[in-house]
This record gives C-alpha cells, structure tokens and sequence, in this order.
C-alpha cells in the first residue's frame, strides 16, 4: 500500500493526553515523521524517527510506532496545540514520501 | 536560523509552464536533500519531489513526473521547480523544505525539517 490513513479530526479537552494516529505498510520498515500545522501559516516539524524532537518543540509531544501504526501523542494539551496534524514516512520502495491525509485537533 | 523563501508563483492558464524558485540560507545547501511539497485550497500536503543533496537522486510524484523538473544551484544555494503542461488541479501552494533521513536497526526515515512560507500558484483561465 502507498498510503497513510488519519482520523480526519480528533478533540481533547484542555490538559488532557490526546493520542493521534497514523496507519500505513509503510510505517512497518519506516519510522514517521510528524507536522503541526496552523491556519495560513506553513508546517512545523515536532517529531522524527523512533521519538525525536527538534530543539523548541515542548516535550509534551512524543511519538511512538508499533506494526503499521505511528503515534503523536501530546501530554497536558495546551490551547495553542490546536492544529492539523500530518504524518509523513517513505513508501515501501524508499523512493516516494508519502503524507497522510491530516487530523484537525480540537482543543476543547 | 535556517531560512527559505519561496518566489515565482502566480496565475497561469491551463497547459502554460512556470518556474518556481527557493533561496536557502544559514545553512550549508549541498549537505541537505531539496524537496517540494504542496497544498491544494482548504487540502492536506501532497509532496511533490525531492533531490539529494548531490543530485544523484531524483523522484517524483505520479501526479506530477514528466510535466515538473526540480533542480538545485550549490553555488546560488537555490531549488527550482520547472513546471510544464499545468493543469487546474495543480493549483496549490507550493513549499519547498529541507530534508534529512536517517535509520536505527531496521527502520529508517525522512524528514522535512525546515519550510519555506509558500507560494500560491493558481492554473485557471
């Protein structure tokens, strides 16, 4: 498959633990990378590799992968995390990038 | 602070080509991969293509391979996108962004790490 699958929109109150999800065969061989997106504005990298985050990014946001699946989780959701948030790895070949459709987070 | 700007987007009719260009800067462009990235109206991400830093790797997207060509400039520390015979649904904001990979066991991956602010283009008549 060459494809990564979100949940279109995803909500959680403010400072509780939301977890988003990425589903793809290529995320069996590939870790995900992930990227927060605000209106108008152009994404941000916070998460790399097995768990890595680049400096500045809050450390309420990790990852995680197991099987075909990638996680982003945030930890004590804060009101500027409201966003979209996109998963992105290489397909099973390593010559395409794929991106998953995008989970809008709703910060209640 | 790494840094890219985005320029030569615009309106174009169906079929028409266009250039676009991405200046980098605070960082030494030839040990990165290039990569073009885009985002329909009200749309997720859709990549595009990407270069190694070298050049000798070159892929693209179905949607878009035989119609773009990308390319990079070490000496000017520039990416270009060539886009040839576009089409409405190639109107989108484009991003170019800089890109990394890495691996740890059996897993590797690629990531995008710094982004340009865009540049629309518009394919209409």
């Amino acid at each position: 498959s060459s494809e990564l699958t979100q949940d279109p929109a995803v909500s959680v109150a403010l400072g509780q633990t939301v977890r988003i999800t990425c589903q793809g065969d290529s995320l069996r061989i590939n870790y995900a990378s992930w990227y927060q997106q605000k209106p108008r504005q152009a994404p941000v990298f916070v998460i790399y590799g097995k768990n890595n985050r680049p400096s500045g990014v809050p450390d309420r946001f990790s990852g995680s992968s197991s099987g075909n699946t990638a996680s982003l989780t945030i930890t004590g959701t804060q009101a500027e995390d409201e966003a979209d948030y996109y998963c992105s790895s290489r397909d099973s070949t390593g010559n395409h990038l794929l991106f998953g459709g995008g989970t809008k987070l709703t910060v209640l | 602070q790494e840094h890219l700007v985005e320029s030569g987007g615009g309106l174009v009719q169906p079929g028409g080509s266009l250039r676009l260009s991405c200046a980098a800067s605070e960082f030494t462009f030839s040990d990165y991969y290039m990569s073009w990235i885009r985002q329909a109206p009200g749309k997720g991400l859709e990549w595009v293509s990407y270069m190694s830093p070298t050049g000798s790797v070159i892929n693209y997207a179905d949607s878009v391979r035989g119609r773009f060509t990308i390319s990079r400039d070490s000496a000017k520390n520039s990416l270009y996108l060539q886009m040839d015979s576009l089409r409405a649904e190639d109107t989108a904001v484009y991003y170019c962004a800089r890109g990394f990979e890495g691996s740890r066991g059996w897993y590797g991956w690629f990531a995008l790490d710094y982004w340009g602010q865009g540049t629309l283009v518009t394919v209409s008549s």
